[in-house]
């Protein structure tokens, strides 16, 4: 009930192309859902976050599509570049946990040049 | 405004002795969690300190504690070092103790032999 499922493992994709990475739960009281970006050497970054009333919400070439009948939710890296190549985890939130974060086990994303 | 901020970056340590890991978040945050980062178990939340007050607690032996002091600083400390608690040791810092953004260090990377 506390896990987030986070797949692919790894993804390569060519420069240009949509990056997708996807996350499923399954605690229906989770309210908040952020994506992290790490890349090498350094501590994750939040990118962006989404809170289910919302099915979708975009940053630039960044978006995230939430399901929240199918408890998914993923991340879409339009027009992808060489410096979106980096380490990618979703998380997941609840008002009751002290907004404790549950963290899906990441993507390795390389975007192929 | 200043990031968060791990001290020391690089540690090599000896089976069975002690450590001590220094993390100062960002003025005015008062909530600060670590993390165990290694390559096969992605992000492991340790514990997370909230006004000098330990708010959640991971899975983690006993070995490994924490504080946090009135400035919000806050350390974390590992004794009788195992081989397995190699890692990058992340620190975390927001604002409040609700959904706000977290904001990482760039991490202690732990090396025990």
């Amino acid at each position: 009930q506390q896990q987030v499922k986070q797949s692919p493992q790894s993804l390569i994709v060519q420069k240009g192309g949509i990056s997708i990475i996807n996350c499923a739960y399954e605690n229906t009281a989770f309210d908040y859902f952020p994506w992290y970006q790490q890349f090498p050497g350094k501590g994750p970054a939040l990118l962006i976050a989404i809170r289910p009333d919302v099915s979708e919400k975009k940053e630039g070439r960044f978006t995230i599509s939430f399901n929240k009948s199918a408890k998914q939710f993923s991340l879409h890296i339009m027009d992808s570049q060489p410096g979106d190549s980096a380490t990618y985890f979703c998380a997941a939130t609840r008002q009751d946990s002290n907004y404790q974060l549950i963290w899906g086990a990441g993507t390795k994303l390389i975007i192929k040049p | 405004k200043a990031g968060v901020t791990q001290t020391p970056r690089y540690l090599i340590k000896t089976r069975g002795q002690q450590v001590t890991l220094s993390c100062s978040p960002i003025s005015g945050h008062r909530s600060v969690s670590w993390y165990q980062q290694t390559p096969g178990q992605g992000l492991q939340f340790l514990f997370e300190y909230f006004s000098e007050t330990q708010r959640n607690k991971g899975n983690f032996p006993g070995r490994f504690s924490g504080r946090q002091f009135s400035n919000s600083r806050s350390e974390m400390n590992v004794s009788t070092l195992e081989l397995g608690d190699s890692a990058l040791y992340l620190c975390a810092s927001k604002r409040t103790g609700r959904k706000d953004e977290q904001y990482f260090g760039p991490g202690t990377r732990l090396t025990v032999t």
